[in-house]
């Protein structure tokens, strides 16, 4: 069963570029990885999803290393709007049976 | 476009009753997937179904069971609920199943 773990919180101010790390040892040769933002009381909202290397959109940008047991969101320049909860998921196909697991999430808050 | 539409968006029962929760996804979209939020905790994943098959379950009692119809959308059925039960339930579509996934609103179930 794969697993994540993520800091609990971080804290940053306006303008500045912030990097969540997130771990997943057990992630599944053909599983994606992606970040999802969530703001009180809204269902999660897809920030960007990647296999390996870099990725980058208009909001953010994933970098995975070779081995893929690890993965880092970087948000640019964050503002107060920023201030939110990150989940890391992963897909885990072991067997037969396939399941998505988030991490705890990281409150990330943006200070002024 | 219509996104990720939940219904009801709160309910309110009473230990030993079933609930069903309904979602319809994105047009398009052939995976649905349900997940468990408990108040300041990640989404926890319920079931995963796709093309009308179930492809995933994650660890929660057999008193959960779920469906999805013809046309994509899907219920989540809760039988017997326990005081635990209470809280967002959310679901998901996406095009595959470890594709990026859209959320609805959630449901927001209180059991007393």
């Amino acid at each position: 069963l794969a697993k994540t773990t993520q800091p609990i919180s971080m804290d940053s101010y306006e303008g500045q570029e912030v990097n969540i790390t997130c771990s997943h040892n057990n992630i599944a040769t053909n599983d994606y990885i992606t970040w999802y933002q969530q703001f009180p009381s809204q269902g999660p909202r897809f920030i960007i999803q990647g296999y390996k290397t870099k990725v980058t959109n208009e909001v953010a940008s994933l970098f995975i290393p070779a081995d893929r047991k690890s993965s880092t969101l970087s948000l640019p320049r964050v503002s107060l709007s920023d201030t939110a909860v990150y989940y890391c998921l992963v897909g885990d196909s072991g067997g037969s049976n396939y399941k998505l697991t988030f991490g705890k999430g990281t409150l990330l808050t943006v200070n002024p | 476009d219509a996104g990720v539409t939940q219904s009801p968006t709160h309910l309110i029962k009473t230990r030993g009753q079933h609930v069903t929760l309904r979602c319809s996804p994105i047009s398009g979209h052939k995976s649905v997937s349900w997940y468990q939020q408990v108040l300041g905790q990640g989404p926890q994943f319920i079931f995963q179904y796709y093309e009308k098959e179930e492809r995933g379950r994650g660890n929660f009692p057999d008193r959960f069971s779920a469906r999805q119809f013809p046309n994509y959308s899907s219920e989540l059925n809760v039988n017997a609920l326990l005081l635990g039960d209470s809280a967002l339930y959310l679901c998901a579509s996406s095009f595959y199943m470890n594709t990026e996934a859209f959320f609805g609103q959630g449901t927001r179930l209180t059991v007393v």
